[in-house]
């Protein structure tokens, strides 16, 4: 069944440390995504990216990088820079931007 | 952006229609109206989208008033496994900032059995 596919699901980060969560989607999607959400608030956009090799900057992407090396792959690095960083996690693809995201089943992230 | 106005929660009784209201005043005739919801410890869910029309699939309806300042979503019988967090977004087509979905805190929906 196609989908994306989150790794992992829970993820512990010490202070200091950059840490990456994976997001893969064999949905042959050109558009993919990552949103934070905080507890009993809604999402908001870190990074998107329409197509290969090529992003841009959410609501709230100080802290975080991506890549987009490769249709299916969308990963984000929480690096040390991001002061609150504990979280819940979604990454999200859509066919192109006008169209209906689908998302994953986020990773929750914690610190040590 | 325009914005969306949902109540916090509501509760609905097993096997009974559920309507979810959301009120948009300041929505633009390039905006068209999207509903997600989200069951607890996972990510939002598509569930329906219009722009001016009446909408219908598989999961639920979507009423659009005439105006198109406020809309309502339908679930025609509630299931326990329809028990989430309801999110009403606008989404411009017009520019730069459709690609990104505004999540307010939503409906969070109750099923009594």
């Amino acid at each position: 069944d196609g989908g994306i596919t989150q790794s992992p699901k829970y993820l512990f980060r010490k202070e200091g440390q950059n840490v990456t969560l994976s997001c893969e989607q064999n949905l042959n999607h050109d558009a993919m995504y990552w949103y934070r959400q905080d507890p009993g608030q809604g999402l908001r956009l870190i990074y998107y990216s329409q197509i290969v090799n090529d992003f841009q900057k959410g609501d709230i992407a100080e802290g975080y990088s991506v890549s987009r090396e490769k249709k299916e792959s969308f990963p984000l690095t929480v690096t040390s820079a991001q002061k609150n960083p504990t979280a819940f996690y979604l990454c999200a693809s859509s066919i192109e931007g006008h169209q209906p995201q689908h998302f994953g089943d986020g990773t929750r992230l914690s610190i040590l | 952006d325009a914005k969306t106005t949902q109540p916090n929660s509501m509760e609905s009784n097993e096997e009974e229609p559920v309507h979810l209201p959301c009120n948009h005043s300041t929505i633009s005739g390039t905006d068209y109206i999207h509903w997600y919801r989200q069951l607890p410890s996972q990510g939002p869910e598509y569930v329906i989208h219009g722009l001016t029309s009446n909408v219908n699939n598989r999961m639920a309806s979507l009423a659009i008033a005439e105006d198109r300042k406020s809309s309502t979503l339908i679930l025609h019988r509630a299931t326990l496994r329809d028990a989430a967090v309801y999110y009403c977004i606008l989404r411009d087509f017009s520019g730069a900032g459709s690609y990104q979905l505004t999540f307010g805190k939503g409906t969070k929906l109750s099923v009594i059995p």
